[in-house]
């Protein structure tokens, strides 16, 4: 069964950089066809999409984040990965990864990580 | 960006009711919707896709229906463990965005 698990700090300085890692297991990012996305959820709020991956290396992200976001991909490792620069008290947030098709809904997510930007 | 306009945004209901979830997108999005239920603490989970196709494993009294620029979540008989969060989300073009939620209360 698959299954996506965020990891990165918890706390992050605000103009700093956010970096976290999502580990696919039980299925494999090669060959899936899929995409591999990000999404946020800052506390008591909605969700926003900041981007998605292909295996390829292919990335779409959300034009509002576009300037300040980096996702790229290591198959070998079946994980794929978020850089958020220059945060503020604004990116805090649970953030989710999960698996979508190309025009459709994310099916599986990962638990999510909580991010909180702060001095 | 095609904004979601989900209503209401809360809801208070029984055991056994009949809920009704709404959604308009700000242009048509043909049938590029899907639904989620999220409980505190807990990522969503994918209920419906395509609008009215019911996700693997997703008790069958959750329906969707719409199409173009209103759809519906429905849940014919509502459950204790249904009271959550509903969100709806298009897919049609980038990038995907979400509905602002409904949360269902029990009364």
């Amino acid at each position: 069964q698959l299954q996506l698990q965020e990891s990165g700090p918890g706390l992050v300085k605000p103009s700093e950089t956010l970096s976290l890692t999502c580990t696919v297991s039980g299925g494999s990012i090669s060959g899936s066809s899929y995409y591999w996305g990000w999404i946020r959820q800052p506390p008591g709020k909605g969700l926003e999409w900041i981007g998605s991956i292909y295996e390829s290396g292919s990335t779409y992200y959300n034009p509002s984040l576009k300037s300040r976001v980096t996702m790229s991909v290591d198959t070998s490792k079946n994980q794929f990965s978020l850089k958020l620069i220059s945060v503020t008290a604004a990116d805090t947030a649970v953030y989710y990864c999960a698996k979508h098709p190309l025009r459709g809904g994310f099916g599986i997510w990962g638990q999510g990580t909580m991010v909180t930007v702060s001095s | 960006d095609i904004q979601m306009t989900q209503s209401p945004s809360s809801l208070s209901a029984s055991v056994g009711d009949r809920v009704t979830i709404t959604c308009r997108a700000s242009q048509s999005i043909s049938n590029y919707v899907t639904w989620y239920q999220q409980k505190p603490g807990k990522a969503p989970k994918l209920l419906i896709y395509a609008t009215s196709s019911l996700q693997s494993g997703v008790p069958s009294r959750f329906s969707g229906s719409g199409s173009g620029i209103d759809f519906t979540l429905t849940i014919s008989s509502l459950q204790p463990e249904d009271f959550a969060t509903y969100y709806c989300q298009q897919s049609y073009s980038s990038p995907p965005t979400f509905g602002g939620g409904t949360k269902v209360e029990i009364k």
